[in-house]
């Protein structure tokens, strides 16, 4: 079945240091993915997306690209705030018998010190 | 345009009990999802509704059902609480139609405690 692979955290940087979480997948269709972070006592807030290869989601100095060849859609950002300390969700959406499902990786903590 | 409601934001529930929780999305959206998010075991997906019908079930015990209603309102309920149902429990509605490429537009949950 489908399934999301992001790298585990936490992962403690310096504001203005240079941030990457990677994201793998599998899936059997052609998914759309997703990047989601999630702010302490809130619900997930989409932060970018992507839907076929090649394509490059941005949003907020974050980036992430459609990698077909390799499965991934790593999620970086040039220069980390102190304001980006969150819980990161890579995800995919794909057709299911049912309609579509939105299968989400484990999530990655960021702590950014200032 | 309202976000995603959910109600309660905070419940405390004793084991054997029943909960019912309660969502109500975008308007316009049809798709109402369930998650289950604890630290252990991440974001983990209950169920989803369409259209007042089930369209899609993760794999939870049948304590856990849940129901939409006309207007794509959504509730939630779980039977006989154990104490491994303490959770934030997060709603998500989309469109529902119209591909894949839909996000998921989520509620800042209800954090359900079992003593």
């Amino acid at each position: 079945g489908d399934s999301v692979t992001q790298m585990e955290g936490p992962v403690t940087l310096s504001e203005e240091a240079f941030l990457t979480i990677n994201c793998t997948y599998t899936a059997t269709g052609y998914p759309s993915l997703f990047w989601y972070v999630q702010y302490p006592g809130e619900g997930l807030q989409l932060l970018l997306k992507a839907t076929k290869a090649d394509d490059k989601g941005s949003n907020k100095g974050f980036e992430a690209t459609y990698r077909k060849e390799t499965t991934s859609f790593h999620l970086e950002k040039g220069s980390v705030q102190v304001s980006d300390s969150a819980v990161y969700f890579c995800a995919l959406s794909d057709r299911d018998t049912g309609g579509f499902k939105t299968i989400f990786g484990a999530g990655t903590r960021l702590f950014v010190k200032a | 345009k309202a976000g995603v409601t959910q109600t309660p934001r905070y419940l405390i529930k004793t084991r054997g009990q029943q909960v019912t929780l309660s969502c109500s999305p975008i308007s316009g959206h049809r798709s109402v999802s369930w998650y289950q998010q604890t630290p252990g075991q991440g974001l983990q997906f209950l169920f989803e509704y369409f259209s007042e019908t089930q369209r899609n079930k993760g794999n939870f015990p049948g304590r856990f059902s849940g129901r939409q209603f006309s207007n794509s309102r959504s509730e939630m309920n779980v039977s006989t609480l154990e104490l491994g149902d303490s959770a934030l429990y997060l709603c998500a509605s989309s469109p529902g139609t119209g591909g894949n490429n839909q996000p998921q537009h989520f509620g800042d949950g209800t954090r359900l405690s079992i003593l």
